[in-house]
């Protein structure tokens, strides 16, 4: 079964504390990977689209690299406006429309 | 260009009744979907449609229907409203060529159903 697991589940970092977020994936062949960020009360932002294993994806203090079985979402030197929930989602080659979304890491970064 | 728009963006109903969303896009997108969103259990899938008049059942798609008569439009039809549908609800778009499969979410619609 074709699957997303985002991990953690929430991270507090201080501001300038660098770290990873990661999506793991279960699919039968991907067609794509998908980084967005959600700030509250607003619809999924999109960030990035990662296609084959050793792609690698910058935007401003965000870095997304995919391996055949992960992405990580790397934050570089955050700042408190990078405070958000970041969904991974991906989208099989089986022949469906249904992109699989994780259930996202909450991050918070401190002043 | 707007991109994805849906209306209302608020709405509060009684147990029973009926009420469509709303969902428009200016990209002249192939594929639209409408998502569910609810604590733990992220985005899931409703309803999607892959160009007009043609449309297929998501993940959770008991108690919704759907149309698709243009390319623009994707609204979401609540038949008989349950307090499980209170939840927020986001339509999505994307073109369906090559490369080009991203998709991209509307602001959403927050449904309470008492």
């Amino acid at each position: 079964e074709d699957q997303v697991t985002q991990s953690p589940e929430a991270l507090r970092l201080q501001e300038g504390e660098s770290s990873s977020l990661n999506c793991s994936y279960t699919v039968s062949g991907l067609r794509g990977l998908f980084w967005y960020r959600q700030d509250p009360g607003k619809g999924p932002e999109f960030l990035f689209t990662l296609y084959s294993a050793g792609e690698e994806k910058e935007k401003e203090r965000l870095k997304a690299t995919l391996t055949k079985k992960e992405s990580f979402l790397h934050i570089t030197a955050p700042k408190p406006e990078d405070s958000a929930t970041y969904l991974c989602a991906v989208r099989a080659t089986s022949g469906t429309y249904k992109y699989i979304f994780g259930t996202g890491t909450r991050l918070k970064v401190l002043a | 260009n707007a991109g994805v728009t849906q209306t209302p963006k608020f709405q509060v109903l009684k147990t029973g009744q009926s009420m469509t969303l709303q969902c428009a896009q200016d990209m002249n997108h192939e594929y639209m979907s409408w998502y569910r969103q609810d604590p733990g259990m992220g985005l899931r899938l409703i309803h999607y449609s892959v160009g007009a008049g043609i449309t297929d059942q998501g993940e959770v798609p008991n108690g919704y229907n759907v149309s698709r008569s243009t390319t623009e439009d994707f609204p979401l039809r609540l038949l008989s409203a349950a307090p499980s549908q209170t939840s927020v609800y986001f339509c999505a778009s994307s073109y369906q060529g090559g490369g080009g499969n991203t998709i991209y979410f509307g602001e959403g619609s927050w449904l309470t159903v008492v």
